[in-house]
């Protein structure tokens, strides 16, 4: 089992939908989740970082952590095309494996007008 | 500013070839990182320096894989022989210091197809 799950989907939703992306985890030592957006032949861009639990709103961009669940979650408010890419959830310990990411999968999300 | 830069974008070579990949990371980043991506993965850390230490390797292939950063600045990433399953794109990424928040800076890959 991967320490990092995540549904590759594809998914496809209409221009100005709500979109819900999420990704599960097994190591309790994660303190530092990102989610990293990533265009067609291109590396990967931060979106959203949280530290430990909680929410945070960035524009359009929601990222939620639940620490006692294990669960990770984005949210993209009024979906755009230009929002059509693989989103990548990413998490971090401290300690001695400080600096290195574990990263799910990706989702690939397509936002058609 | 410029990004992180990586060369060659895409490099085709047979089994058994040596491969060489560039990264030029952004200026005054002091941490730099080797990640291997293959087809619908997520990147999975090879090698990350802080400056010309290499202070995590345990995921890089040693018999295979050599890697070196020079004076802290450019990196190069070998792999000698190629073997068909090291067909994948090899990003660079670099940071100002070790990146808790997350925020690693990424080159584009070097796409890499072992026949």
């Amino acid at each position: 089992q991967k320490e990092v799950e995540q549904d590759p989907g594809p998914l496809s939703v209409p221009e100005g939908a709500i979109v819900s992306l999420n990704c599960t985890y097994s190591n309790s030592a994660f303190q530092y989740f990102m989610w990293y957006r990533q265009y067609s032949r291109k590396g990967p861009e931060l979106l959203m970082y949280t530290y430990s639990s909680g929410n945070k709103e960035d524009g359009r961009f929601t990222a939620q952590v639940d620490k006692s669940s294990k669960y990770i979650s984005l949210f993209i408010r009024d979906s755009q095309p230009s929002d059509s890419a693989t989103y990548l959830c990413a998490m971090s310990a401290g300690g001695s494996t400080l600096g290195r990411l574990y990263f799910g999968r990706g989702t690939q999300l397509t936002v058609w007008p | 500013e410029a990004g992180v830069v990586q060369s060659p974008r895409y490099k085709i070579i047979e089994k058994k070839q040596p491969v060489a990949f560039w990264c030029n990371p952004i200026s005054g980043h002091n941490t730099l990182y080797w990640y291997l991506q293959n087809l619908g993965q997520g990147p999975e850390l090879l090698i990350r320096y802080e400056n010309e230490e290499a202070v995590d390797d345990s995921q890089l292939p040693k018999d295979r894989f050599s890697a070196e950063r020079l004076k802290g600045v450019d990196s190069t990433l070998k792999i000698q022989p190629a073997e068909l399953g090291d067909s994948a794109v090899y990003l660079c990424a670099s940071s100002f210091v070790i990146a808790v928040s997350g925020e690693l800076f990424f080159g584009e890959g070097s796409r890499l197809t072992v026949l």
